[in-house]
C-alpha cells in the first residue's frame, strides 16, 4: 500500500518553464489537495478537489492550474515557473467527511 | 480569514525534558487538528479535538483543548530525540473542505 505518491521529488526549472507535478493514491479518497510549503510560511494551500470532477482555488492559486484526472490522480501544472514558485510542494488526500488529510512526502521545487 | 498562531517558533531541549507548545486562534476553533512533520516528509496526524475542555493523551504527548475553544496545547512529557520536528495544528474553519495550517512549532531534542 503505498498511500499517497507524489513525482517527481526533485526538480530544477528555469525562469518561464513548464512542468506538471504527479500525484496518485490508493487510499480511496474522495478529496484531494495540492499545498506549498514555505520556510515561515508554513503549509498553504493551492488548490483542492472536493471529489472526482471538481476543482477549486485555495489560499494561493494564481500560477498554477490543477486536473482530477480520475479519482485517483491529481495533478499540479506550472505553465511558466517563476522564482516565486520555488518551494516544496505536497499532495494529500482525504475521505470527505474524516478530516484526516493524508499527505505525500513532497516534490522539492527549485525555479532559477 | 481564520489565522492560526503557533508559539513559540523554535524550541530546543534536551533529552528528558517537558515541554508545551500552543496553538491559538482568531476564531472558534471547528474540529482542531494537530500533525508532526519530520524532516523530508509530509505531515502525519496524531490527534483531532473538537469538544471545549477536550484533554487527549497518546503515550507522553498530551493534548489539550481550552473550554473556549480559540486555544489549545500539546505537552511532551520526557522528550526524546525521536520526538524532533515541525508541529503544526490545523482547522477547517467550518469549511467542508479546506484546512488552514499555523505556520508551526520546530521542536529540536538533542540527545
Amino acid at each position: 500500500n503505498a498511500g499517497v505518491t507524489q513525482t517527481p521529488k526533485f526538480q530544477v526549472l528555469k525562469t518561464g518553464q513548464s512542468m506538471t507535478l504527479q500525484c496518485a493514491q490508493d487510499m480511496n479518497h474522495n478529496s484531494m489537495y495540492w499545498y506549498r510549503q514555505d520556510p515561515g510560511m508554513g503549509l498553504r494551500l493551492i488548490y483542492y478537489s472536493a471529489s472526482e470532477g471538481t476543482t477549486d482555488k485555495g489560499e494561493v492559486p494564481n500560477g498554477y492550474n490543477v486536473s482530477r484526472l480520475n479519482k485517483r490522480e491529481f495533478s499540479l501544472r506550472l505553465e511558466s515557473a517563476a522564482p516565486s514558485q520555488t518551494s516544496v510542494y505536497f499532495c494529500a488526500g482525504a475521505r470527505a467527511q474524516g478530516w484526516e488529510l493524508f499527505f505525500g512526502d513532497g516534490s522539492r521545487l527549485t525555479v532559477l | 480569514t481564520q489565522l492560526l498562531e503557533q508559539s513559540p517558533q523554535f524550541l530546543s531541549i534536551q533529552e528528558g525534558e517537558n515541554l508545551t507548545v500552543y496553538c491559538n486562534s482568531s476564531s472558534v476553533f471547528s474540529s482542531l487538528q494537530w500533525y508532526r512533520q519530520e524532516p523530508g516528509e509530509g505531515p502525519v496526524l496524531l490527534v483531532t479535538v473538537v469538544t471545549g475542555g477536550e484533554v487527549k493523551k497518546l503515550k507522553r504527548l498530551t493534548f489539550q483543548f481550552g473550554d473556549a475553544r480559540k486555544d489549545s496545547s500539546l505537552h511532551i512529557t520526557a522528550a526524546q530525540p525521536g520526538d524532533t520536528g515541525l508541529y503544526l495544528c490545523a482547522d477547517s474553519g467550518g469549511s467542508n473542505y479546506k484546512l488552514t495550517f499555523g505556520k508551526g512549532t520546530l521542536l529540536t531534542v538533542n540527545p
